[in-house]
């Protein structure tokens, strides 16, 4: 089946500093990613939908400055957090569509600003 | 803007037992439904989807789901569940065409099987 690699699992960077974190698509392309982060015992939120070659387009109240998303080929697209803050803690999971019209996660990034 | 509802937040149960998780939606055009699970520590796994056709849907580890489209319920079921089923369950809904090929998310619902 469609596998989502997603690295790192896990990251603790201090505060101000910038964090990429990669989605790769191993066995099939994807011209659409999506971005989403995840609060302890809540739901998954949409961040924004990455599209192969073109601008990501974010979702209400996310700040595209902060979070930069490229998705320069058919198997990856990145997410970086910039200048992070203690605030943006949180676990990062990336998701692509399929061949079969589903999505694939990613194992998720556990990302701790200290 | 469409919305997914799981009406249980927390589920007890014991093995063996039966379950069944709720999940409606709000929006009135063609969807696609999902139920995906999160097992503690692991990633999300897709349990089962609908796109058309039959609207009971059988997906993985015993698990399937009835689209009633005129209640736009989508509710997951298993009939005797086991330790192993403790997990996060989520149900997501991709409204077609008006939402692209995002994917909205309920709360989730969080199963615990008793040995």
């Amino acid at each position: 089946g469609a596998v989502v690699s997603q690295h790192p699992s896990r990251v603790i960077c201090k505060s101000g500093t910038s964090v990429k974190i990669e989605c790769r698509s191993l066995d099939f392309q994807a011209t659409t990613m999506f971005w989403y982060r995840q609060f302890p015992k809540q739901s998954l939120m949409l961040m924004a939908t990455s599209n192969e070659g073109s601008k990501a387009t974010y979702e209400q109240g996310v700040e595209k400055d902060k979070f930069l998303i490229n998705h320069a080929s058919l198997t990856l697209s990145t997410l970086t957090v910039t200048s992070a803050h203690p605030e943006d803690s949180s676990f990062y999971i990336c998701s692509a569509r399929d061949r079969s019209g589903g999505y694939t996660f990613g194992s998720g990034t556990r990302l701790t600003v200290v | 803007a469409q919305s997914v509802s799981q009406h249980n937040h927390h589920v007890i149960l014991s093995e063996a037992a039966s379950l069944e998780l709720g999940c409606n939606y709000s929006y009135g055009g063609t969807v696609n439904l999902f139920w995906y699970v999160q097992y503690p520590g692991q990633h999300l796994q897709l349990l089962l989807k609908y796109f058309s056709g039959d609207p009971l849907v059988k997906g993985i580890k015993g698990f399937e789901a009835e689209f009633i489209k005129s209640k736009f319920s989508f509710n997951l079921r298993k009939p005797s569940v086991q330790w192993s089923d403790t997990a996060e369950y989520f149900c997501a809904v991709n409204a077609y065409p008006v939402n692209d090929y995002k994917l909205s998310f309920g709360a989730g619902t969080t199963v615990t099987v008793r040995a």
